[in-house]
């Protein structure tokens, strides 16, 4: 298996513009979580799913930000309008029932401008 | 409600100098307990985990206990090399709360010849 996979690596967009970070988790894998990563609040988790269904939004930092899990082997997070303070390191990671530990992809470092 | 703290950074030795790096913890039930490791511009990398009580993870030299009686997961390692410099997170998951990942804000380690 490839791993986590995220996309895109890198993404800098304009205040007020939408952005949308896209996660493909291993195969096999029924919990999804997005975290959130800045030097000032280290890891956050934002949201996370089990078998598509969101389990946890309580880390979501406000409604601009929203995330879906069409189906097993897709998930985004989208941020409209964003914003400056947005700009961090978004991760995406994956585990099962039966798992132990959570899978990371790369990240997608986010710049707003 | 469940909860990492970890041993503030940055930290710099070194090399062949010992590494301790502290790890405490709070949850409800019976957690697993992991250590992740994060290089420059990577995604976090699992290190190694303990799954109960007394269990001892192992992994490139470095170990950490399972500590039920202190809820501590300390991570140790005899001799540090230049290579061993990036941020270290202490993180659990308890299956019963949900399956969800905690993690501690990270420590950075700079090991310098």
């Amino acid at each position: 298996d490839a791993g986590v996979i995220q996309s895109p690596r890198h993404e800098v967009t304009e205040m007020g513009q939408e952005v949308t970070l896209r996660c493909k988790p291993i195969s096999g894998h029924d919990y999804l979580f997005w975290y959130r990563q800045t030097m000032m609040r280290g890891l956050e988790l934002l949201i996370y799913f089990n078998n598509n269904v969101p389990i946890d939004d309580s880390g979501m930092p406000e409604d601009r930000f929203s995330a879906k899990m069409p189906n097993a082997s897709f998930s985004t997070l989208k941020i409209q309008p964003s914003e400056p303070r947005d700009s961090a390191v978004y991760f995406c990671a994956s585990t099962n029932v039966r798992g132990t530990e959570a899978f990371f992809g790369q990240g997608t470092r986010l710049t707003v401008v | 409600g469940d909860s990492v703290t970890q041993m503030e950074g940055p930290v710099t030795l070194s090399e062949e100098a010992f590494l301790t790096i502290n790890c405490t913890y709070t949850a409800t039930g019976y957690p697993s307990l992991f250590w992740y490791v994060q290089y420059p511009g990577e995604g976090l990398q699992l290190l190694l985990k303990a799954t109960k009580a007394d269990d001892k993870g192992s992994n490139k030299g470095f170990e950490a206990t399972y500590r039920k009686e202190t809820t501590s997961f300390h991570l140790e390692k005899g001799s540090v090399q230049v290579s061993d410099s990036a941020v270290y997170f202490c993180a659990l998951s308890d299956r019963r709360t949900g399956n969800q990942f905690y993690f501690g804000t990270g420590t950075s380690l700079t090991v310098i010849p």
